[in-house]
């Protein structure tokens, strides 16, 4: 089993409706978790980071963590075309004396205008 | 700041040749991060440094593999010989410690490795 999951997609959605992206995660010892947008081409750049149960809302973007379900997710409102990039999403562990840091496979997110 | 630098962009060598990746992290981070990212495998950590100390290297394949960090503001990745399984983009990223973890990476450029 992958530490990390997501799916590959691509995810199509028309301009200005919802994006929801989701990632699952294995069960350890779970601290941070993060989203970060790649453009084709490009390196990973972060969008959101979050750490604890919840909600937490950057502008467009909101990332939803549930650590009891393993799960991750990021929404993105009124999503523009310059949205289209590839979504990763990665997890911090710490384990044995150190931090270990996965990265998901990735999901393409094509906003249709 | 100019953020993480990385060198060379782009290298194309022959299987077997000796290959050296450079980065420069951002200055005041104390962890380094060396990445390949293929198609198949996504992103992939190889090893990570704290201080310029190795603290993670089990994500390095194999002993063709080495990386050093002789001191805050440089560190090498280098292949020897190459293969071409070794081809893929190759990133560098850099973060200082906060009291939840290593925090938010920053990533270079990449450098895109094709052995031939």
């Amino acid at each position: 089993q992958k530490e990390v999951e997501q799916n590959s997609g691509p995810l199509s959605v028309p301009e200005g409706a919802i994006a929801s992206l989701n990632c699952t995660y294995s069960d350890r010892v779970s601290q941070s978790f993060f989203w970060y947008r790649q453009y084709s081409g490009k390196s990973p750049e972060l969008i959101m980071s979050i750490y604890s149960n919840g909600d937490k809302e950057d502008g467009r973007f909101t990332a939803q963590l549930n650590k009891a379900s393993q799960y991750v997710s990021l929404l993105i409102r009124d999503s523009q075309p310059s949205d289209s990039a590839t979504y990763l999403c990665a997890v911090e562990f710490f384990t044995s004396g150190t931090y270990k840091y996965i990265f998901g496979t990735g999901t393409r997110l094509k906003v249709l205008a | 700041d100019a953020g993480v630098i990385q060198s060379p962009r782009h290298e194309v060598t022959e299987m077997g040749q000796e290959v050296t990746l450079r980065c420069k992290p951002i200055s005041g981070h104390d962890y380094l991060f060396w990445y390949r990212q293929t198609m198949m495998r996504g992103l992939e950590l190889l090893i990570y440094f704290n201080n310029n100390v190795p603290i993670d290297d089990s994500g390095m394949p194999e002993d063709r593999f080495s990386a050093k960090m002789p001191n805050a503001s440089f560190s090498t990745l280098k292949i020897q010989p190459s293969e071409p399984r070794d081809s893929a983009v190759y990133f560098c990223a850099s973060s200082f410690f906060s009291a939840g973890g290593t925090d938010t990476q920053y990533f270079g450029p990449g450098t895109r490795l094709t052995v031939l």
